[in-house]
């Protein structure tokens, strides 16, 4: 495997199940990120982890819960989702850099929906 | 607040014709990141330039080319001689830091149409 992989590709789930979405990374980065994408809208930071530490939680509704076990590998579990949560989820990674700002590699998403 | 905006929603070109793409920003950081990202149908994000604030240089790459104007927030992205492969949605987005990581504000995107 190279790059960013994302699991499962597509994600059908009722408003009362639990899932995880599970990322990982095979470029030797340490930093994660996971991004949301609705139709018509621009891609909303989530979540970002820098060397396994949370960094930012952009406001994320509580539904949401990400883990970073290591560098290599990115959870969202997902629980008590509503119709309006339904997007493409992305999963990117990058280096870090306190003086420098590296560009971030993104997987091929997770389409869910939620009915 | 940082803001990315990108004012074109759809482009649709004939192959071989050369298009630009508008980026305009809204940072009050002094240094700053840009970057252009490609997402063909498949969905996945691909990577394509990099440039600091301090690195006023227009860029090539191939047919793709970038214009960086610090003194009008601009960061526009050509493609000359367009391919049927270039069509795509193209983002622009701007970084400001995340203890030593990176957020990324992304513009809406143009989606590319690029036909024979």
């Amino acid at each position: 495997e190279t790059g960013v992989t994302q699991t499962p590709r597509h994600l059908v789930m009722g408003m009362t199940n639990k899932k995880s979405l599970k990322c990982e990374q095979h470029l030797g980065h340490n930093a994660m990120y996971w991004y949301k994408q609705s139709a018509k809208k621009p891609l909303e930071l989530m979540f970002v982890y820098s060397l396994e530490e949370r960094v930012e939680n952009n406001s994320v509704p509580s539904r949401f819960s990400p883990e970073c076990p290591n560098s290599s590998h990115l959870f969202l579990h997902l629980h008590t989702l509503q119709p309006e949560d339904s997007a493409l989820y992305l999963c990117a990674s990058s280096l870090t850099g306190t003086a420098y700002t590296y560009e971030q590699y993104f997987g091929p998403g997770t389409r869910l929906t939620v009915t | 607040a940082q803001k990315v905006t990108q004012a074109q929603t759809e482009i649709s070109v004939v192959e071989k014709e050369d298009v630009t793409l508008d980026c305009v920003y809204e940072t009050r950081d002094t240094t700053y990141y840009l970057f252009w990202y490609k997402q063909p149908p498949s969905g996945e994000l691909v990577f394509l330039i990099r440039r600091n604030s301090f690195d006023e240089q227009n860029e090539i790459s191939g047919r793709y080319s970038w214009n960086f104007q610090k003194s009008t927030s601009s960061f526009n992205f050509t493609i000359t001689a367009s391919q049927v492969v270039d069509s795509a949605v193209y983002f622009c987005a701007l970084s400001e830091t995340a203890g030593t990581a990176s957020k990324l504000t992304f513009g809406t995107g143009t989606r590319l149409q690029v036909t024979l």
